[in-house]
């Protein structure tokens, strides 16, 4: 059974502070990897891809991967109310169907 | 169109009808996904169409549900029976093969009655 994992959360960061999420995956044959932000009511938004180890940064947000750990996280820094919201991590498989995790919620407080 | 469309964004039904829900995929794009998310919760995976290939509808809960998609285009989800619980967000995407990202639809909003 392919799987994704996120912690569920609530994850509270203070305004201002860097916000860091976390993802693991079981499928070692995985090489596309994705961050989606979901406003509570709407539908998820793609704001991150991650194909190669290392980082990947755009504007305020940085998405890391670790294929040997089997690990991807974003990062969020300097982390805005607006910016709360649920992220989930997903991942392609080898037949490149979108493996997907539960979310975390990340609140942002003011 | 410029995104993926869903229609109707909201449907209410009377327990035991049949409903139909529908999913144009942005152009070109070659994967289809059904999913369903019911208030505070995760998406669940419901079908998954690539191509020509076999669609992958584990997912599928129950026999009541079928989805179809038309020349690799627009895809239709049927709902037969409706049941209480069927109540939820209906969500549609869709992707190229070989990138991945998948690009959402607005959503269905169902509820049976």
């Amino acid at each position: 059974q392919k799987e994704v994992e996120q912690n569920s959360g609530p994850l509270s960061v203070p305004e201002g502070a860097i916000a860091s999420l976390n993802c693991t995956y079981s499928d070692r044959g995985s090489q596309s990897f994705f961050w989606y932000r979901q406003y509570s009511g709407k539908s998820p938004e793609l704001i991150m891809f991650i194909y190669s180890n290392g980082d990947k940064e755009d504007g305020r947000f940085t998405a890391q991967l670790n294929k040997a750990s089997q690990y991807v996280s974003l990062l969020i820094r300097d982390s805005q109310p607006s910016d709360s919201a649920t992220y989930l991590c997903a991942v392609n498989d080898s037949n490149y169907q979108l493996i997907w995790g539960a979310g975390t919620k990340l609140i942002i407080k003011p | 169109g410029a995104g993926v469309s869903q229609s109707p964004s909201n449907k209410v039904t009377e327990k035991g009808k049949d409903v139909e829900l529908r999913c144009d995929p942005i152009s070109g794009h070659t994967a289809l996904y059904w999913y369903r998310q019911s208030l505070g919760q995760g998406l669940e995976f419901l079908i998954y169409f690539q191509g020509n290939s076999a669609p992958d509808k584990s997912g599928l809960p129950s026999d009541r549900f079928s989805a179809e998609r038309t020349g690799g285009s627009v895809s239709t989800l049927t709902i037969q029976r409706t049941q209480q619980e069927d109540s939820a967000v209906y969500l549609c995407a869709s992707s190229f093969r070989d990138k991945g990202e998948a690009f959402f639809g607005q959503g269905t909003r169902l509820t049976v009655v």
